[in-house]
């Protein structure tokens, strides 16, 4: 998964309470993209970051939000979970934008909330 | 239109026999065709990318056939394998810089019969 990890793998949770997702790499890529994945949906972008601190909403950003403090570290959470928002979650990363890029992704979140 | 339509959902192929999946856009702005492939339990990799300019690429036994005037580009897995049983999306890339994303088909599932 071309050193990338996702943590937690599993995680069930109640509505309303705050979750965070990490994703870490260990490619010094710059860009980073958060995706949910649902039946029928396909993979959908929640929001993506271009550099440290710099990051931009998705399709699907509504209740979700994002940090990256480190160029390895980006951060999901959802503020207040939803069961709308159970789904699996991957994180990728690419190493520049431009025509040819490769988005190199995670093992995924599996979360489920009650 | 920054959709990618793709077909058919699902694909039952005999061990031996061609995989066709297909998909068409509408925005001719898209400037980069990847395919990827997913396993159950693991993220999407990258298979096989196209550039508009190119009518077809083939690596091994997977063919992508670009056809810029009818806005429509398909995946052909020659001499299917069981091994091949996966999810496989199209994408198409759009944008500049930082603000460069991937544009995703809603997936196929193909199950090569033994």
């Amino acid at each position: 998964d071309a050193g990338i990890t996702q943590s937690p793998r599993h995680k069930v949770t109640e509505t309303g309470t705050p979750v965070t997702l990490r994703c870490h790499q260990t490619e010094n890529h710059r860009y980073m993209y958060w995706y949910r994945q649902d039946p029928g949906h396909g993979l959908r972008l929640i929001h993506y970051s271009y550099g440290v601190k710099d990051t931009d909403k998705g399709e699907v950003s509504d209740g979700y939000s994002v940090s990256r403090s480190k160029t390895e570290d980006f951060l999901l959470t959802l503020e207040s979970a939803t069961s709308s928002q159970t789904s699996v979650y991957f994180c990728a990363i690419s190493e520049r934008g431009g025509a040819g890029e490769t988005q190199y992704f995670g093992p995924g979140t599996r979360l489920l909330v009650l | 239109q920054q959709q990618v339509k793709q077909s058919p959902q699902s694909l039952i192929v005999q061990k031996g026999g061609i995989s066709i999946i297909n998909c068409a856009y509408e925005n001719t702005a898209f400037d980069y065709f990847p395919w990827y492939q997913q396993f159950p339990g693991k993220g999407p990799a990258l298979l096989i990318a196209i550039r508009p300019d190119v009518s077809e690429k083939k690596e091994g036994r997977f063919t992508i056939s670009f056809n810029k005037s009818a806005k429509q580009f398909s995946l052909h897995i020659m001499d299917s394998q069981p091994g091949d049983s996966a999810t496989y999306f199209c994408a198409a890339s759009i944008g500049a810089g930082n603000n460069r994303k991937l544009i995703w088909g809603l997936g196929t599932s193909l199950a090569v019969n033994p």
